[in-house]
């Protein structure tokens, strides 16, 4: 039974560029949520999808954005990079209203 | 003021040792209460939910006092091995109409187990 998978597991990028983030759910779970890691914090949450929808927003800019395909996968997608964008990117699924989280073990995205 | 607040630590402690951490919440609405671990640079897992009558897990204690807003997290007998941080979550939100809540995570609380 796989667990929560991300790619990629490391990525560097310059200010101004854009990147894309994957997940794939453990299996049969429905509902994929994302966090934002910096270093020494806690996890921000970003957005929840499911059934193809954002559900739920935190409190980051439109750069950041999403989307959840039929197979319940995940895509993380910011735009115009910002130093401070650098962070350990989290994905999370869980199934219906449980609310607790199954982890990936991250991207660690680095913004030069 | 954060919604949860919790003392970054760290916590240095011999085994065997009990060590107890608190964390504080702003939302008064809040429903759901866990605290998960994360080992130094890995996923956060979830440890154990917490209950208003309070629950144990092996050597884990964990407390909710609602009308103080506060969550604990009792370990006795500390190994080497339980060394990580300890996030407290909160759910604050109210449902959506998908019946699903978003986590709020502390900051962590990081512990230090030592020979």
């Amino acid at each position: 039974d796989a667990g929560v998978t991300q790619s990629p597991t490391h990525l560097i990028k310059t200010r101004g560029q854009q990147v894309t983030l994957r997940c794939s759910p453990k299996s049969g779970h429905d509902t994929v949520s994302w966090y934002q890691q910096a270093l020494g914090q806690g996890p921000q949450f970003i957005f929840q999808y499911y059934e193809e929808e954002e559900r739920q927003r935190g409190n980051f800019p439109d750069r950041f954005s999403g989307h959840q395909f039929p197979n319940y996968s995940s895509e993380l997608n910011v735009n115009a990079l910002l130093l401070g964008d650098s962070a350990l990117y989290l994905c999370a699924s869980s199934l219906d209203s449980n609310e607790k989280l199954f982890f990936g073990s991250g991207t660690q995205l680095s913004v030069l | 003021r954060k919604e949860v607040e919790q003392d970054p630590g760290p916590f240095n402690v011999p085994e065997g040792a009990t060590v107890a951490f608190n964390c504080t919440y702003s939302n008064s609405a809040s429903q759901s209460f866990f605290w998960y671990r994360q080992d130094c640079r890995k996923e956060p897992k979830l440890l154990m939910s917490v209950y208003s009558s309070g629950n144990e897990d092996g050597r884990f204690t964990a407390q909710l006092n609602r009308a103080s807003q506060y969550i604990s997290l009792l370990i006795r007998d500390s190994k080497l091995s339980d060394s990580a941080t300890y996030l407290c979550v909160v759910s604050p939100l109210g449902r959506t109409d998908t019946g699903r809540r978003a986590l709020t995570f502390g900051s962590g609380t990081r512990l230090q187990v030592q020979p």
